[in-house]
């Protein structure tokens, strides 16, 4: 996809331990997004931001924080892993087309 | 709230035309986009379509919008098993509201 890099691909967590998501764009995007995707779920979001320096809570953000220190990166952030928060993760960037990376795919065990 | 809806099955047979619909409720929608996703992949942007077109043809996809009905359309003719997958449907609300997704029509395509 487009300009849309997310980092890892994969990841195994134990239940308790932390990790960042890393979401990098370079498109001069405004607006970048967090969403999970779960098995019959669709696409849920977690948290956004509409420039750097700003982040707004979504529909799921419970247990996730995140920052967007510089206008190309949005981090996500899992404090204390649960199993509940196995699930894909999907990073977009908006200007006015929506782009996708590939997403990463996160166990929780 | 806002609310994208979508049927969440379609099967069609190899050479037809499929047509994927899907219905929004927020009538400040700016942009109206189709995504595919394929299995294990992440979400490839298909076309999208501004508020103020009613059609936006591209290859083999036509979107139709019907902004009074608040309904959107995705229609691929000469349907090819590559194209099985699954569709989602998503809108912008006005200013800087995110894309609210519809949770995927999943097309099946009987070679």
């Amino acid at each position: 996809n487009a300009g849309v890099t997310q980092t890892p691909k994969f990841r195994v967590l134990k239940t308790g331990q932390s990790m960042t998501l890393l979401c990098a764009q370079d498109m001069n995007h405004e607006y970048m997004y967090w969403y999970r995707q779960d098995p019959g779920m669709g696409l849920r979001l977690i948290h956004y931001s509409v420039g750097e320096g700003t982040t707004a809570k979504g529909e799921v953000p419970d247990g996730y924080n995140v920052s967007r220190l510089k206008k190309q990166n949005f981090l996500l952030g899992l404090e204390s892993a649960a199993p509940s928060q196995t699930s894909v993760y999907f990073c977009a960037s908006r200007g006015g087309e929506a782009f996708f990376g590939q997403g990463t795919r996160l166990t929780v065990v | 709230g806002e609310d994208v809806e979508q049927s969440l099955f379609l099967s069609v047979r190899e050479g037809d035309s499929s047509v994927i619909n899907c219905t929004y409720t927020d009538s400040s929608s700016t942009y109206l986009y189709w995504y595919k996703q394929e299995p294990g992949a992440g979400l490839q942007l298909l076309t999208y379509i501004f508020s103020n077109m009613d059609m936006k043809q591209d290859q083999r996809l036509t979107v139709l919008l019907n902004k009074k009905d608040k309904h959107l359309s995705l229609r691929i003719a000469d349907t090819q098993t590559g194209d099985s997958a699954i569709y989602f449907c998503a809108e912008t609300p006005s200013g800087n509201t995110p894309l609210v997704f519809g949770k995927g029509t999943r097309l099946s395509v009987i070679a």
